[in-house]
């Protein structure tokens, strides 16, 4: 089956404590993409990769770090979380950069206290 | 003014209603013109695509763009109780890797 897995789904963590989050997809897409969602503020883009060793910083980027060393695989990496990371998580992918399509998977829900 | 404005809802329709959701855009080089589908406990999921104006019509579902108005809707027929969700239009401009999200609208449809 065709799909973008997150894992943990739930993570409830203490400040400070470095954390990361996995995103996997099996559809060989290039483009690769980490948005968190709030109450009032939507969707917003945190990192993205359009390949391989291929990432830009998003609309919200700092406090994360990213890496892309396989196709398939684009981790979220939290080196110092704080509260104010408390969100849901969701890693997306599409086909190819410029794609108006992207999969997302399920959502990763994280507290930081 | 914000680049996409969704108002958040909550709209809550009896099964049957026809309802319209909405979104207002400021960035007139968007050219293509999405609404995504959010089920409680799940990641969003395309419904509809758009591209530049026009309507398009996907069995109950309608989504028009007009573009000289900066405006988008989607019209949900004969709305049924599965069709609660959260609805997110979103938006980009052609050649960019970048979608802009609304903020999106949370649809209850009643039995």
């Amino acid at each position: 089956e065709a799909q973008v897995t997150q894992n943990p789904r739930y993570l409830i963590t203490v400040t400070g404590k470095k954390l990361t989050v996995t995103c996997s997809q099996n559809m060989n897409h290039e483009y690769m993409s980490w948005y968190r969602q709030d109450p009032g503020l939507g969707l917003r883009q945190i990192y993205y990769s359009m390949n391989v060793e291929v990432t830009d910083k998003g609309d919200v980027p700092e406090g994360y770090k990213v890496s892309r060393k396989e196709k398939r695989n684009f981790p979220l990496i939290l080196e110092s979380p704080s509260p104010n990371q408390t969100s849901l998580y969701f890693c997306a992918s599409s086909p190819m950069t410029h794609s108006y399509e992207q999969y997302f998977g399920p959502g990763t829900r994280l507290t930081v206290t | 003014q914000k680049e996409v404005e969704q108002d958040p809802g909550p709209l809550s329709v009896p099964e049957g209603a026809i309802v319209s959701l909405n979104c207002t855009y400021s960035n007139s080089a968007f050219q293509y013109f999405m609404w995504y589908r959010q089920y409680s406990r799940k990641g969003p999921e395309l419904l509809m695509y758009t591209y530049s104006s026009g309507n398009k019509e996907d069995g109950r579902f309608t989504a028009q763009v007009d573009k000289s108005s900066k405006y988008i809707s989607l019209f949900i027929r004969d709305s049924q109780p599965s069709d609660s969700a959260t609805y997110l239009c979103a938006m980009k401009e052609g050649g960019s890797e970048k979608l802009v999200f609304g903020k999106g609208t949370k649809l209850t449809v009643n039995p």
